[in-house]
């Protein structure tokens, strides 16, 4: 079956570094969502990718889809304690999302 | 505010003793979805309605059914919960279209 799969699982970062996580699937995909999911919280919907080599940009926030439609990036300027959480990729084929492992994201002030 | 809720937050229930767990919603989305999320790990997709169309995962136990009497409720049923069952279930819908999902805040179930 489809499997999403995201490196690194862990990344303590100083405040004001940057931040990546990436995200591959075995599958190519019709579109790519990204979540944010804060320590004892549910995940909370962050933006979505649907084109070959689409980026979009939120503040400090830069999605990335790849061109193959397998794999997809977020890459966060200037880390602040309040980016502190797990980033979940989510890929689908229809309107069903498999979730990424997640990269839990620790910011050190 | 449109919005996901699930009822209750916590939920502590003895091992093999029959749970529900229910989800709300506002929103009037057609999807609505039922996640597993055990600790340090991703959201695991139980099953999910399109409109009244029931889907099941191939590798959902069947100790979980789900239920949607109408297009605002959604319930999730534990038959006989095992210590393995413990997690965070959460609710989560979405538009036909495929939308960002709204998730609920969940539900953190305990079996003693």
């Amino acid at each position: 079956g489809q499997q999403v799969m995201q490196i690194p699982q862990y990344q303590h970062v100083q405040e004001g570094e940057d931040f990546t996580t990436y995200c591959n699937s075995s599958t190519t995909l019709s579109n790519i969502q990204w979540y944010k999911q804060r320590p004892g919280g549910h995940p909370v919907f962050l933006i979505q990718l649907v084109k070959s080599g689409e980026v979009k940009k939120q503040k400090r926030l830069t999605f990335q889809f790849g061109e193959a439609k397998k794999n997809s990036s977020l890459h966060i300027t200037a880390t602040q304690t309040t980016d502190v959480g797990t980033y979940f990729c989510a890929g689908s084929g229809t309107y069903k999302y498999i979730f990424g492992t997640g990269t839990r994201l620790k910011v050190l002030a | 505010d449109a919005m996901v809720i699930q009822n209750p937050r916590y939920q502590v229930t003895q091992f093999g003793k029959p749970v529900t767990l229910s989800c709300s919603q506002t929103l009037n989305h057609n999807v609505m979805y039922w996640y597993q999320q055990k600790s340090s790990q991703a959201p695991k997709l139980l099953f999910h309605y399109y409109d009244k169309d029931f889907n099941n995962e191939a590798d959902t136990p069947d100790n979980f059914q789900s239920r949607r009497p109408n297009t605002s409720f959604c319930f999730l049923d534990i038959r006989s919960p095992g210590l393995g069952d413990a997690a965070m279930y959460l609710c989560a819908t979405s538009t036909r279209r495929g939308e960002g999902y709204t998730f609920g805040s969940g539900t953190r179930l305990t079996v003693v």
